[in-house]
């Protein structure tokens, strides 16, 4: 079946740390891949779409300057959360959606803890 | 856009007993719903999907039921494990984005 790879599974930093979490699918090739995010007990929100050789589409509420995603290539994209302050702390999740299919599951990754101190 | 609601936020349930739960969406561009178990800490896994020109699908004990005219899907556990305890989502994906639900805490009792 589709894997996908997130890196890493966590991270513990001090506040204003800039953090990238790499997202790779490993047997397929992804032009579409979505960053989330989830508060403890609560549910998934969508933060931004990332296209292969594209600008990234954020969701409303989301900074982008404060959340950069690159998808340079068809398996690999890339959050980098900015000078991460506490309140950025949070599990952050990646899934990838193979070629240019639609209603298809969305392949998600093993997701990364953050923790700001 | 898309909105998912889903009731209820919590759920009971003594072993072998049944366990359904309920979600609405209001994108009528909607047209495939999926349907997640999450476990402390680790990743959203697919149980169950359905797609907007099916009205029900069953995979043994799970079965979901989608009703496009109201808006409503609905996922139906039989025969309840304690190994089915679990945070389960509800998602509707317009155009690719997997808008999810509020989530549901399943707690099965042996």
């Amino acid at each position: 079946g589709a894997v996908v790879s997130q890196h890493p599974s966590r991270v513990i930093c001090k506040s204003g740390t800039s953090v990238k979490i790499e997202c790779r699918s490993l047997d397929f090739q992804a032009t579409t891949m979505f960053w989330y995010r989830q508060f403890p007990k609560q549910s998934l929100m969508l933060m931004a779409t990332s296209n292969e050789g594209s600008k990234a589409t954020y969701e409303q509420g989301v900074e982008k300057d404060k959340f950069l995603i690159n998808h340079a290539s068809l398996t690999l994209s890339t959050l980098t959360v900015t000078s991460a302050h506490p309140e950025d702390s949070s599990f952050y999740i990646c899934s990838a959606l193979p070629g240019s299919s639609s209603n298809q599951p969305q392949h998600f990754g093993d997701g990364t803890r953050l923790s700001i101190l | 856009g898309e909105n998912v609601e889903q009731h209820p936020s919590t759920l009971s349930v003594q072993e072998g007993d049944s366990a359904v739960i309920k979600c609405t969406y209001s994108d009528s561009a909607s047209n495939y719903f999926p349907w997640y178990k999450q476990e402390l800490g680790k990743r959203p896994q697919l149980i169950i999907d359905i797609r907007s020109n099916v009205g029900e699908k069953k995979d043994q004990r799970i079965a979901v039921t989608l009703n496009k005219t109201a808006k409503h899907f609905s996922l139906h556990i039989t025969e309840t494990q304690p190994e089915d305890s679990a945070v389960y989502f509800c998602a509707a994906q317009p155009n690719d984005k997997l808008i999810f639900g509020t989530g549901t805490r399943l707690q099965v009792f042996p």
